[in-house]
């Protein structure tokens, strides 16, 4: 499967545990995107990152949220101390080099986290 | 901060109808892209729109990208069962040769009616 991959695909947590979801991009792609989705809602942006580089995390909480994409290995989405108001969906999206044919953000089957 | 309006919100059609959907912003996007989600996936793109006056194809659907660069509409004709799902459009400040990331519109459900 050459597409975005991520994992687990369900995610539960109590209140005050961390939640790590791991996201790997189709190949031959270096651009993550992390997006967030409320029930009934669209995604919102929360960060792009290439190869050991934050490029904008403007639509990051500015607390218990980081994220980071290795030299090696996945990118990672990590959120500490979890709350209820955590508990969403959160899709990974990879694309090519800009100006590349394959520019188009292609998105991952997505990680649902339910926080109890 | 950037929004992206899209109408209907919901829409309730007979097998075989065609369908149109649009989507407005208050703000510039120099890309436009269209996508369709499944309940339980990931949002899968349909088509994308790099041009402002672009009109594009991809089988039954067709998209636009408005000459004003604040919006975009998408057809879909002859529907069938398997377009039951939710549309998104989504919008980029960058051209076909930046990345960023994306805004979204609150989506369309399509819901065809036996």
């Amino acid at each position: 499967n050459a597409g975005v991959m991520q994992n687990p695909r369900h995610l539960v947590r109590r209140r005050g545990q961390e939640a790590r979801l791991r996201c790997s991009p189709m190949k031959g792609h270096s651009h993550v995107y992390w997006y967030r989705q409320l029930p009934e809602e669209g995604l919102k942006f929360m960060v792009y990152l290439q190869k050991e580089n934050i490029i904008d995390e403007s639509g990051m909480p500015k607390e218990r949220f980081s994220a980071e994409f290795p030299k090696e290995g996945p990118s990672i989405l990590r959120i500490q101390q979890v709350v209820r108001g955590d508990s969403a969906a959160y899709f990974c999206a990879s694309s090519g080099e800009p100006g590349h044919p394959t520019y188009e953000q292609y998105f991952g089957p997505g990680t649902r986290l339910t926080v109890t | 901060g950037q929004q992206l309006n899209q109408s209907p919100q919901s829409m309730f059609i007979q097998e075989g109808e065609d369908v149109s959907m649009n989507c407005t912003s208050s703000s510039i996007f120099n890309t436009w892209l269209w996508y369709k989600q499944d309940p339980g996936e990931g949002p899968v793109l349909l088509i994308a729109l790099y041009k402002a006056g672009e009109l594009t194809s991809n089988g039954r659907l067709t998209a636009q990208f408005g000459i004003t660069r604040k919006d975009s509409f998408l057809n879909i004709s002859a529907s069938i069962p398997s377009d039951v799902g939710i549309y998104f459009c989504a919008g980029s400040i960058h051209s076909g040769g930046g990345a960023d990331g994306l805004t979204f519109g609150k989506g369309t459900h399509l819901i065809i009616q036996p």
